[in-house]
């Protein structure tokens, strides 16, 4: 089957970068995704990466390396509104995607 | 344009009661999902809907049926809830066909089965 790994929580100050890594387990790999969640609120996609390397949307980035059954999302200069937990997402072939635990930001002033 | 929505959007039921939560997009998106949420936990997939007609079981779907009423609406039915199925129920649709094309959430469902 699939799975995924992430840490559980990861805290960083305003303005710093953080990385939030996921490593995965798959027999076949359709890519991976990030998405953002905030309290109360619903997933949001952030970035997607297919092949290996780095993908650039504003202050947020991700990184995959199939070769390592890895990835990371970065995130640039922090704010306060980037307190979320982030999810890693594995296409898991067919229409099904499989979700990680869940990364819990905290950004301190 | 209002994405996707979801009704009710609290919900409290005794055990061994039924329900069903509703589900409408308005991007004309072929596939739709539901999706439960557990504290602290990842999304895991209870059934999906590649297209109108068609349901598919996820990872969790005992004790759920669904149904593709048409393209814009995918419903979850509880026939006798359980304590266990207290949680935050999700339904997310996407455009494309492939497993990694971005999903667009609902605001959520918070189901308390006492």
């Amino acid at each position: 089957g699939q799975s995924l790994e992430q840490p559980s929580e990861v805290t960083a100050v305003e303005g710093a970068i953080v990385q939030i890594n996921c490593t995965y387990q798959t027999s076949g790999f359709y890519g991976l995704s990030w998405y953002q969640q905030h309290d109360g609120g619903a997933p949001t996609f952030l970035s997607y990466n297919a092949l290996d390397g780095l993908e650039e949307t504003g202050r947020f980035s991700s990184f995959l390396s199939r070769s390592d059954s890895y990835g990371y999302l970065l995130l640039q200069e922090l704010q306060m509104k980037d307190s979320a937990s982030y999810f890693c997402a594995l296409g898991a072939g067919g229409f099904k995607t499989i979700f990680g635990a869940g990364t819990r930001l905290f950004v301190k002033a | 344009n209002a994405g996707v929505t979801q009704t009710p959007k609290f919900q409290v039921l005794k055990t061994g009661q039924s329900m069903t939560l509703q589900c409408a997009q308005d991007m004309n998106h072929n596939s739709m999902y539901w999706y439960r949420q557990d504290p602290g936990m990842g999304l895991r997939l209870i059934y999906y809907s590649a297209s109108e007609g068609t349901t598919d079981k996820g990872e969790v779907p005992n004790g759920y049926n669904v149904s593709r009423l048409n393209k814009r609406e995918f419903s979850l039915r509880l026939e006798s809830a359980a304590p266990s199925q207290t949680s935050v129920y999700f339904c997310a649709s996407r455009e494309g066909q492939g497993s990694t094309d971005t999903q667009y959430f609902g605001p959520g469902t918070r189901l308390t089965v006492l």
